[in-house]
């Protein structure tokens, strides 16, 4: 069964700094993979995904991730955070037609 | 707006009780899931179900049953409630043969048990 390990628990940055949210995750066979966002008390949106070809992803509020298959990865990074990126963020990873796995979440906090 | 929508939002039970989250989506998705948030353990499938009239556990079934009442609706009950389920629930629903449309979730039920 596949798992997601994402390295940090909590992460905390200061405005206008780059950020990078750490993900890894186990699987010997082609794998799909998810970030999701929670901001507070609200349910997740998906922000962005990999499914196949090139190995950089955009998603919205200017952030991406790239998949790496040979470290087994999928860092989500942004080059300059705002106050509004203050939230939790999940990796997640699919095989197939099998169900999300996530991993326990990062909570990223912005200082001004 | 299209999406899922859990009721209620926020639940108190007295340990023992029983009760129902309801769960709706109108995006015509095949696939619906239960899971529950909990501090640094990230979201754990509790419940699924592939298409209409079939349900399977997931990770963490202990406690709880659930319905796939038609197509739309997806209901998870507590029969007798635990302090240990005090936790964050929420409702998901995708196309699962579809990757491409990742998963759509709900805004949670927030359920304590004292």
């Amino acid at each position: 069964a596949q798992s997601v390990t994402q390295l940090d628990s909590q992460v905390p940055v200061f405005e206008e700094a780059p950020v990078e949210l750490r993900c890894n995750y186990s699987s010997s066979v082609s794998v799909y993979l998810f970030w999701y966002v929670q901001y507070p008390n609200q349910g997740l949106q998906l922000l962005l995904k990999y499914l196949s070809g090139s190995t950089l992803v955009k998603g919205i509020n200017g952030f991406e991730a790239e998949f790496n298959k040979s470290q087994t990865s999928f860092h989500l990074r942004k080059p300059s955070v705002h106050i509004s990126d203050t939230a939790e963020y999940f990796c997640a990873v699919k095989k197939g037609a099998q169900k999300l796995v996530f991993g326990q979440g990062t909570r990223l906090t912005i200082n001004p | 707006n299209a999406g899922v929508t859990q009721t209620p939002k926020f639940q108190v039970l007295k340990t023992g009780q029983s009760m129902t989250l309801q769960c709706a989506q109108d995006m015509n998705h095949n696939s619906m899931y239960w899971y529950r948030q909990d501090p640094g353990m990230g979201l754990r499938l509790i419940y699924y179900s592939a298409s209409e009239g079939t349900t399977d556990k997931g990770e963490v079934p202990n406690g709880y049953n659930v319905s796939r009442l038609n197509k739309r609706e997806f209901s998870l009950r507590l029969e007798s409630a635990a302090p240990s389920q005090t936790s964050v629930y929420f409702c998901a629903s995708s196309e699962a043969s579809n990757p491409n449309y990742g998963y759509t979730f709900g805004s949670g039920t927030r359920l304590t048990v004292v």
